[in-house]
């Protein structure tokens, strides 16, 4: 059973630019989460998408933005991109809704961005 | 503000012995703990799940809950050189957040 798998693995872009990255999750996961990860915060939740709708969304601002598909995947997508946002971004699936009880959530490998 | 919260370490433990980790709550309403461990550069993995007070075992990894402390932590007997890495405690918030939300991590390393 292929696990979750996150395009682009590695990515440099210039401030300003915006990005877009991709998250398929495990065959049968409706849930999909995002989370940022950088040396100082840690891991950040971002948003959380489960059938198609947003369930939760992070303390993040309104460039941060995401979706999912009728089939499940996600995107994420950021828009005129600061330095500060270099980290890597971690995509999670699981069966059910994120956080309930009796759920667990599987990461894929992530994808590393860089801002110039 | 609901949060997680781990010594962020480094914590050096002698191959051979126990190493504990623990993490602690802010959400009364928490009803899922996670355990994950992450290698430097790669993305976190489960180890370890734990819904009910007490303790649960597995293999060489024990997950220790106490609700009414709001505290929980994983032990790792006989440690070894490749359990080095930094460990996540993550919780749900609560039953209608259900967001997970992770600690800043432990950083865990075993002296050969």
């Amino acid at each position: 059973k292929a696990g979750v798998t996150q395009t682009p693995r590695y990515l440099i872009k210039t401030r300003g630019q915006q990005v877009t990255l991709s998250c398929s999750p495990i065959s049968g996961h409706r849930s999909v989460s995002w989370y940022q990860q950088t040396p100082g915060q840690g891991l950040q939740f971002l948003f959380e998408y489960f059938s198609e709708t947003q369930r939760n969304k992070g303390n993040f601002p309104g460039r941060f933005s995401g979706r999912q598909f009728s089939n499940s995947r996600s995107e994420m997508n950021v828009s005129t991109l600061e330095l500060g946002d270099s980290a890597l971004y971690l995509c999670a699936s699981s069966l059910r809704p994120a956080g309930g009880y009796g759920n667990t959530i599987y990461f894929g490998e992530g994808s590393w961005l860089t801002v110039v | 503000q609901k949060e997680v919260e781990q010594n962020s370490g480094p914590l050096s433990v002698p191959e051979g012995a126990i190493a504990s980790l623990n993490c602690t709550y802010s959400d009364r309403g928490s009803q899922s703990f996670f355990w994950y461990r992450q290698y430097s550069g790669k993305s976190p993995e489960l180890i370890m799940f734990i819904y009910s007070n007490g303790d649960k075992e597995d293999g060489r990894f024990t997950a220790q809950l106490n609700k009414a402390s709001q505290y929980v932590s994983l032990l790792i007997r006989d440690s070894q050189p490749s359990d080095s890495a930094t460990y996540l405690c993550a919780v749900n918030m609560g039953n209608r957040d259900d967001k997970i939300i992770f600690g800043k991590g432990t950083r865990l390393h075993i002296l050969p």
